[in-house]
């Protein structure tokens, strides 16, 4: 198994670009999250999902967006990049309410 | 507001002694708490958890150690191996419905040898 696969490692944006931060899963999991991780700052939940068809935000949603359309993808889409956006972004999954699988991160800078 | 809270933004101790990371929360509806451990340019790997209906739960040589009263939870690590040298998180979640995790800043642990 795989586990968590997330794609690119690193990418910089021009500000105003757009982008999607690909995790794929190979472990059957019905959840899946998107976290991010700002210098010096805990994850903080950008989005998550309980099952295919099925998103809902978390703690700090604007500026992207996320889709599910199978169990095992969930694509996270940031629109018009900012600088604000700049961090590394961890996609996670998990068979329930229990211990979260993460990738291994995507380093994204804005500039 | 921070929920879950991490007070010390790094620790050393040196090879063989023991570790003790410390970890507060605010939300009286957390019932689930879970320690995760990151090294640089990975993503967290889970450590070890504790229900609320424990005090403690051990799995080698790390013990966690729940005090509800006083909304605090500890990671011990005995005895510390140049290895163990990451940032450890704490993370919790209510038992209100569906709840998602909530992490802390985290630790960064530097064990010398």
């Amino acid at each position: 198994n795989a586990g968590v696969t997330q794609t690119p490692k690193f990418r910089i944006l021009k500000i105003g670009q757009s982008m999607t931060l690909q995790c794929t899963q190979d472990m059957n999991h019905n959840y899946m999250y998107w976290y991010r991780q700002d210098p010096g700052m805990g994850l903080k939940l950008i989005y998550y999902s309980v099952g295919a068809g099925i998103t809902d935000k978390g703690e700090v949603p604007n500026g992207y967006n996320v889709s599910r359309s199978t169990t095992e993808d969930f694509p996270l889409r940031l629109e018009l990049a900012a600088p604000s956006q700049t961090s590394v972004y961890f996609c996670a999954s998990s068979p329930g309410q229990g211990e979260l699988f993460f990738g291994s991160g995507t380093q994204l800078s804005v500039l | 507001d921070q929920q879950v809270k991490q007070n010390s933004p790094s620790l050393s101790v040196q090879e063989g002694r023991i570790s003790i990371l410390n970890c507060d929360y605010t939300n009286s509806m957390f019932d689930y708490f879970l320690w995760y451990k990151k090294y640089p340019a990975e993503g967290p790997t889970f450590l070890i958890s504790i229900s609320s209906i424990k005090d403690k739960n051990e799995d080698g040589r790390f013990t966690v150690f729940l005090n509800k009263s006083a909304k605090h939870l500890s990671l011990h690590i005995v005895p510390s191996q140049p290895g163990d040298s990451a940032v450890y998180f704490c993370a919790a979640r209510s038992n209100s419905g569906y709840s998602t995790l909530t992490f802390g800043k985290g630790t960064m642990l530097l064990v010398s040898p």
